[in-house]
């Protein structure tokens, strides 16, 4: 069965670094979706991607955050400039649809630790 | 703001007992309904969903019951199994006030079935 992707599972970083979080999402879907879950608390919402643009973000998808579609397969997360409050599980998911009409598929998620 | 509230952060069962999660929203909204599970170290898992215009769906051991009049669903597995021990997360949806269909979640809880 198809599935999502993230790579790296986990990835420590420095406070003010940057950090590329990468994933492959399902090959037919149309729409990307990048969510965390910081430790204890409940998945959010960060950003929906279709069509080569954003088509909503959260509150927290400030301009430290940045997402990519370079090529036809991946899917990237940046965070320009690390802050501790960034550590958390990042997931990606995809959908043939959106949210309101169909399941998202989630991958394992990208475990960010900020030091 | 909580839209979507898993009041029982934790669940304990018999193995062959039923389990029976609650979820509750705020938003009437909201039009798609979805369950997830999530392993440790995993992504969420679907499970099941349901639209606003049913009451009931069901698959195999998992059934979803959705009141809307009391903006409230529920998931039952029947017979619990200890593989279903995780944690299982509400989620809703929708195409509702420009939104493009990103899910929101409850906070989880976290099932635990005995043997």
């Amino acid at each position: 069965e198809p599935e999502v992707t993230q790579t790296p599972s986990h990835q420590v970083t420095q406070m003010g670094q940057e950090v590329i979080l990468r994933c492959v999402p399902i090959s037919n879907h149309l729409y990307f979706y990048w969510y965390r879950q910081i430790l204890g608390q409940k998945v959010e919402f960060l950003v929906s991607f279709y069509n080569n643009e954003i088509s909503e973000k959260s509150e927290i998808f400030d301009d430290q955050f940045s997402v990519e579609r370079p090529d036809g397969s991946n899917f990237t997360l940046k965070i320009r400039s690390t802050k501790l409050e960034d550590s958390a599980m990042y997931f990606c998911a995809s959908g043939v649809l959106t949210g309101g009409n169909s399941p998202l598929h989630f991958g394992n998620g990208t475990r960010l630790t900020v030091t | 703001d909580q839209q979507v509230k898993q009041n029982s952060p934790s669940l304990s069962v018999q193995e062959g007992r039923i389990s029976i999660l609650n979820c509750d929203y705020t938003n009437s909204m909201f039009d798609y309904f979805l369950w997830y599970k999530k392993y440790p170290a995993e992504g969420p898992t679907f499970l099941i969903s349901i639209s606003s215009i049913k009451d009931k769906n069901e698959d195999g051991r998992f059934t979803v019951f959705l009141n809307k009049s009391a903006k409230h669903l529920s998931l039952h597995i029947v017979p619990s199994q200890p593989g279903d021990s995780a944690v299982y997360f509400c989620a809703v949806g929708g195409n509702y006030g420009g939104s493009q269909g990103n899910l929101i979640f409850g906070k989880g809880t976290k099932l635990s079935v005995k043997p």
